[in-house]
C-alpha cells in the first residue's frame, strides 16, 4: 500500500472549522483514499473516503487535490467530542481489506 | 455503537494463565479481523477471517491462537503471554473482504495487562 503522510498534532478553536491535511504523492490510480478516527478508549471508527471528487457526508467533507497526491478532511464545525487521532489510509480497490494504520494526526479541541 | 462487541473490556492476566477474548458483530458481515494496538505505536493487523476461513495471518507468535467459529463470532484464544503483549486488541468486521472501498466497523477493544 503506498504510505502517507500526516502532521503528528493540530490544534482548532471549538466551533471553528477545522482542516486535516494528508499527502500521498505515490498514491495510484486504483487507490481509494481513506479517514478513520480513533476517539479516546475506542476502537476507531470509518469517517469518510473517496477516489477523485470531493465527497460530503454528515461527519466531514474530503476534498482531494486534482492530482490525487493530498487531501484534506474538513470537520465544518468542530466539538468538543472531535477531539481524535485522525487516520488517513490508502487502500487499492482490487487488494484485499487490510488497513495499514500510521500514526495519524492528534487533533486536540480547545474550549 | 459500532455492532461490534467484545468482551470482557478488561484484561489482567499471568504470565503462565490461559485466557479468551470474544467478538461479536451483529451486522452480517463476512468478513472479521484482530489488530493490536501497543502503547505509542500504529494499529497493527494479527489476523484476518473471510467466511470462516483464516486468510492472513501477519506472523503472529503462536501463543496467539485465533477461533472463528462462524461470521459473527471471532475469539482470541490466549496463553503463555510475555508482559510486552499488553496492549489494546481491537475486533473489527467488514462486509466482504475485498478492496471495493469498503468499511471496516471497530469494537470497543480489550486492554489486556500482562503481569
Amino acid at each position: 500500500d503506498a504510505k502517507t503522510t500526516q502532521p503528528n498534532s493540530m490544534e482548532s478553536n471549538e466551533e471553528e472549522p477545522v482542516h486535516l491535511p494528508c499527502n500521498h504523492s505515490t498514491i495510484s490510480g486504483t487507490d481509494y483514499i481513506h479517514w478513520y478516527r480513533q476517539l479516546p478508549s475506542q476502537g476507531p471508527e470509518y469517517v469518510i473516503h473517496g477516489l477523485t471528487s470531493n465527497v460530503n457526508n454528515r461527519m466531514a467533507s474530503l476534498a482531494i487535490a486534482e492530482d490525487r497526491k493530498s487531501s484534506t478532511l474538513i470537520l465544518h464545525r468542530a466539538t468538543l467530542r472531535d477531539a481524535a487521532v485522525y487516520y488517513c489510509i490508502l487502500r487499492d480497490v482490487f487488494g484485499n481489506e487490510k488497513l495499514t494504520f500510521g500514526t495519524g494526526t492528534r487533533l486536540t479541541i480547545i474550549p | 455503537e459500532t455492532g461490534v462487541t467484545q468482551t470482557p473490556r478488561h484484561l489482567v492476566m499471568g504470565m503462565t494463565n490461559k485466557k479468551s477474548l470474544k467478538c461479536e458483530q451483529h451486522l452480517g458481515h463476512n468478513a472479521m479481523y484482530w489488530y493490536k494496538q501497543s502503547a505509542k505505536k500504529p494499529l497493527e493487523l494479527m489476523f484476518v477471517y473471510s467466511l470462516e476461513e483464516r486468510v492472513e495471518n501477519n506472523s503472529v507468535p503462536s501463543r496467539f491462537s485465533p477461533e472463528c467459529p462462524n461470521s459473527s463470532h471471532l475469539f482470541l484464544h490466549l496463553h503463555t503471554l510475555q508482559p510486552e503483549d499488553s496492549a489494546l486488541y481491537l475486533c473489527a468486521s467488514s462486509r466482504t473482504r475485498t478492496g471495493l472501498g469498503d468499511t471496516q466497523y471497530f469494537g470497543p477493544g480489550t486492554r489486556l495487562t500482562v503481569l
